[in-house]
């Protein structure tokens, strides 16, 4: 099946600095990739939705100016949290479509990123 | 209502029973089903779509009730690797949207 790489897998901060995490499709194209949240024992929640060459679209509740998001290519989308702090601590992951035809409307996950703010 | 609602469980199971999980929606136009499944701190990996038909992949078995908004799971023969969160998606109904259950939980026990 179709891969997303992301990276950093683990990452440790201090609060008030910016982290950034990216998210590759390394075999095919996503105009689309989504970022979610997830806190322990929780559901993963839908953040935003990156869309190659557009501003993303954020979900309600989800401040954009403190989650950046980038998408400038076809594969990849980073995500930036700014001036961190420890509620946001979370397990952070995103997802591709794979557009080609056949694939259906299957997403598929990068591994996830562990942040940690301290 | 939450738009994708599960039993959070958990379901302790021995080793070798049959299981079944559902899933209720409820965006009426919601085109597209899935189960996942996610174990502890990992990433949520695709067991299966879920058809209109209903489709069949080993000891899985998913359904899809359109008139009752649900969708459903059955494991057969539980095995120790089983034991994981099963997560329902589905597709909100126009959009690339998925929306996710809070997952429900299996323990299966030698």
């Amino acid at each position: 099946g179709a891969v997303v790489s992301q990276h950093p897998s683990r990452v440790i901060c201090k609060s008030g600095t910016s982290v950034k995490i990216e998210c590759r499709s390394l075999d095919f194209q996503a105009t689309t990739m989504f970022w979610y949240r997830q806190f322990p024992k929780q559901s993963l929640m839908l953040m935003a939705t990156s869309n190659e060459g557009s501003k993303a679209t954020y979900e309600q509740g989800v401040e954009k100016d403190k989650f950046l998001i980038n998408h400038a290519s076809l594969t990849l989308s980073t995500l930036t949290v700014t001036s961190a702090h420890p509620e946001d601590s979370s397990f952070y992951i995103c997802s591709a479509r794979d557009l080609k035809t056949g694939s259906g409307n299957t997403i598929y996950f990068g591994e996830g990123s562990w942040l940690t703010v301290v | 209502r939450k738009e994708v609602e599960q039993d959070p469980g958990p379901f302790n199971v021995p080793e070798g029973a049959t299981v079944a999980f559902n899933c209720t929606y409820s965006n009426s136009a919601s085109q597209s089903f899935f189960w996942y499944r996610q174990d502890c701190r990992k990433e949520p990996k695709l067991l299966m779509s879920v058809y209109s038909s209903g489709n069949e992949d080993g000891r899985f078995t998913a359904q899809l009730n359109r008139a009752s908004q649900y969708i459903s799971l059955l494991i057969r023969d539980s095995k120790l690797s089983d034991s994981a969160t099963y997560l329902c998606v589905v597709n909100g109904a126009g959009t690339y949207k998925y929306i996710f259950g809070t997952g429900t939980r299996l323990k299966v026990l030698a």
